[in-house]
């Protein structure tokens, strides 16, 4: 199984709204990642968890609270947005050994709308 | 990890060789070349990856400079399957966190 899944696929929310977007992987994987891709650019990341806990967070605001509660899966804890948070929410998935390939295995994504 | 400069398009027929170019002047000695694309309402998806060699595997062959300064992604038999943006990275196999740091694509379409 090669495949990373994330629920929703579809996610409309208020900016007064509390919601979560989740991933999931049984590859045993034990490197997480949270991208976020605002239409006609490139995903950015936004934190990596390596053998669940926090490695990585690229200075995102703190109303998007990542979770990894095991190894194979990872949510995205979401609490007063703003309209400019509207993106494709990407999770991907890895070996987090060093010095080695680790080709990320990406789920299709959540596209966030935040009205 | 060092930066890369792709075309923001191209455009091939189907069935022919599509080349994909991409320069990375500042790449360092340990670092490696990945290619990445992204079809329309899909997650990424790793295509190949190289350090100096030539490479290729079943979905498409990667040739590297002798001074690694530029690399080109090459499809051999161009689908429309393989219409998508196809991102080059420059990644150093020993960055914390094994991040992956996007640059901008070449939007690549193919046309029957």
């Amino acid at each position: 199984d090669t495949e990373v899944t994330q629920t929703p696929k579809h996610l409309v929310m208020g900016m007064t709204n509390k919601k979560s977007l989740k991933c999931e992987q049984h590859m045993g994987h034990r490197a997480m990642y949270w991208y976020k891709q605002k239409a006609k650019k490139p995903p950015e990341l936004m934190f990596v968890y390596s053998y669940e806990k926090l490695s990585i967070n690229e200075s995102v605001p703190s109303r998007f609270s990542p979770e990894c509660p095991n190894s194979s899966l990872l949510n995205l804890h979401l609490h007063a947005l703003q309209p400019e948070d509207s993106a494709l929410y990407l999770c991907a998935s890895s070996q987090p050994r060093r010095g080695t390939h680790n080709e990320q295995f990406f789920g299709p994504g959540t596209r966030l709308t935040v009205l | 990890d060092a930066k890369t400069t792709q075309p923001p398009s191209m455009d091939c027929a189907e069935g022919r060789a599509a080349n994909l170019p991409c320069n990375h002047s500042t790449i360092s000695g340990n670092e490696y070349v990945y290619w990445y694309r992204q079809i329309h309402s899909q997650g990424p998806q790793y295509i190949i990856h190289g350090l100096k060699n030539n490479e290729t595997n079943e979905m498409a062959s990667l040739i590297i400079t002798e001074d690694r300064k530029s690399s080109t992604l090459i499809l051999p038999h161009a689908t429309l399957r393989d219409t998508a943006v196809y991102y080059c990275i420059v990644r150093n196999p020993n960055n914390a966190g094994n991040m992956l740091t996007f640059g901008g694509g070449t939007r690549l379409m193919v046309k029957p």
